[in-house]
Formats: C-alpha cells, sequence, structure tokens
C-alpha cells in the first residue's frame, strides 16, 4: 500500500504570496490532519478534515485554510504569507481520526518564505 | 488546558545502554497515547501506542512503553541503544478531552547515542 504523499516536497515563496500544498493519504483513510513543524514551536495542529469537512481546528490564523475532496485528497492553503510561516507542514491520515486511529505521516512539504 | 509533556528535551546514552525518555499528560480521562521518532529530514514514523488494552505496550525496533494511570505517564524505554537510534522522539495524545479530539504533541526529545 503507497503511503502518505505530499507536493511538493520543497517550496520558496516570497512574502504577501499565497501558496497550496497537497497531501494525498493512504488508500481507505478518510481522515486528514495538518501540522506545522517549526524549531521554535514544535509541531502544532492545524486542521482535521473528515468525509469533506473540517472536523476540528488549531488555533492559527485565519490565511491559514484547507479543504478535501470527495476521494480524500486535501490541501491546505496559506493566503499573504509571512516570513513566520517558513516551516515544515506535515500530512497525517487514518481510517476515521477516530480514538487510538493511527496517523501516518507524509514526509512534509518544506515551505520557505523570503 | 490539555497539554503533554517531555520531561527531557535531549537525552544521551552510550551504545548499549538503556533508554529512558520521558512522558505525562494531563487528562480528565484516558487518552490513547503514541510515541513516534523522527530522523533528520525524514517524516514521523509510528514506535508504538496504547488504546486501553494492555498497559505496556511493545513497538517496533525493541522499543516498548507503560502506561501508567496513576501517574497520568507513558515513558519510552529501550534496554540496548543503537546508533541509529538517534533521533527526535514525539510523545503523542489523542482524545485528552473527547474521543475524537485533535492530537496534541509533546514538544520532543532529542536522543543522542554515543559510540
Amino acid at each position: 500500500k503507497a503511503g502518505v504523499t505530499q507536493t511538493p516536497r520543497y517550496l520558496i515563496k516570497t512574502r504577501g504570496q499565497q501558496v497550496t500544498l497537497s497531501c494525498s493519504p493512504i488508500s481507505g483513510h478518510r481522515s486528514v490532519s495538518w501540522y506545522q513543524q517549526t524549531p521554535g514551536q514544535g509541531l502544532q495542529f492545524l486542521f482535521e478534515y473528515f468525509s469533506e469537512t473540517q472536523r476540528n481546528k488549531g488555533n492559527f490564523p485565519g490565511r491559514f485554510s484547507g479543504r478535501q475532496f470527495s476521494n480524500s485528497r486535501s490541501e491546505m492553503n496559506v493566503s499573504t504569507l509571512e516570513l513566520g510561516d517558513s516551516a515544515l507542514y506535515l500530512c497525517a491520515s487514518s481510517l476515521s481520526g477516530g480514538p487510538g486511529d493511527t496517523q501516518y505521516f507524509g514526509p512534509g512539504t518544506r515551505l520557505t518564505v523570503l | 488546558a490539555q497539554s503533554v509533556t517531555q520531561l527531557d528535551s535531549h537525552v544521551s546514552v552510550s551504545e548499549g545502554t538503556p533508554v529512558l525518555l520521558r512522558c505525562n499528560y494531563s487528562s480528565s480521562y484516558s487518552p490513547s497515547l503514541f510515541w513516534y521518532v523522527q530522523h533528520p529530514n525524514k517524516g514521523l514514523q509510528l514506535l508504538l501506542k496504547y488504546t486501553s488494552a494492555a498497559t505496556l505496550v511493545k513497538g517496533i525496533n525493541g522499543f516498548e512503553a507503560e502506561f501508567k494511570k496513576s501517574e497520568t505517564s507513558f515513558h519510552l524505554t529501550k534496554p540496548s541503544a543503537h546508533m541509529s537510534d538517534a533521533a527526535e522522539y514525539f510523545c503523542v495524545a489523542k482524545g485528552v478531552k473527547t474521543s475524537y479530539d485533535k492530537v496534541i504533541f509533546g514538544p520532543g526529545t532529542s536522543l543522542s547515542v554515543i559510540p
């Protein structure tokens, strides 16, 4: 079974631009979560989607948004990029996101904002 | 607020000696608990998980963890460290507030293995 894939793997943008990251979950997984990882803040939860609906949301500004498609693939969008948005963005998928459900992580997208 | 605490930001051990990485969580009921490992420039890999079955959980690569509800702890251990164990380790809790609550990551512990 193919793992979680994320595209692109690396991205360089300038302040004020917007960016879209893509995540393809493991086949059969319906829950997709997004995380931001930085050296200073560690791993922070952005949001979780299940059956095309946002089920949970972390404490990030509205510039961070996401969506999930009927095939469970997910995208996250960051508008009006700031220098502080430079981070590794990780996507994780699980069967249903329920208690005890294991999350499987993709390799991440490294975003650099100049 | 619900939280996961990893008591050591960095642990250094000699190859062949035991490893202990500590994790405590705060919760009004027993969450599901996980340990993940992240090698440099790699994604996170699941080591093991606890989901209210046996309190001693065995994982991959010789790691195990024991859930102690009275101490709200889920420490990770390995009898003998290997050079390939050098990585960042994250303790993770899910369901700390409701069953479908978001996942909460600890701050991570960096493990160094000295030859």
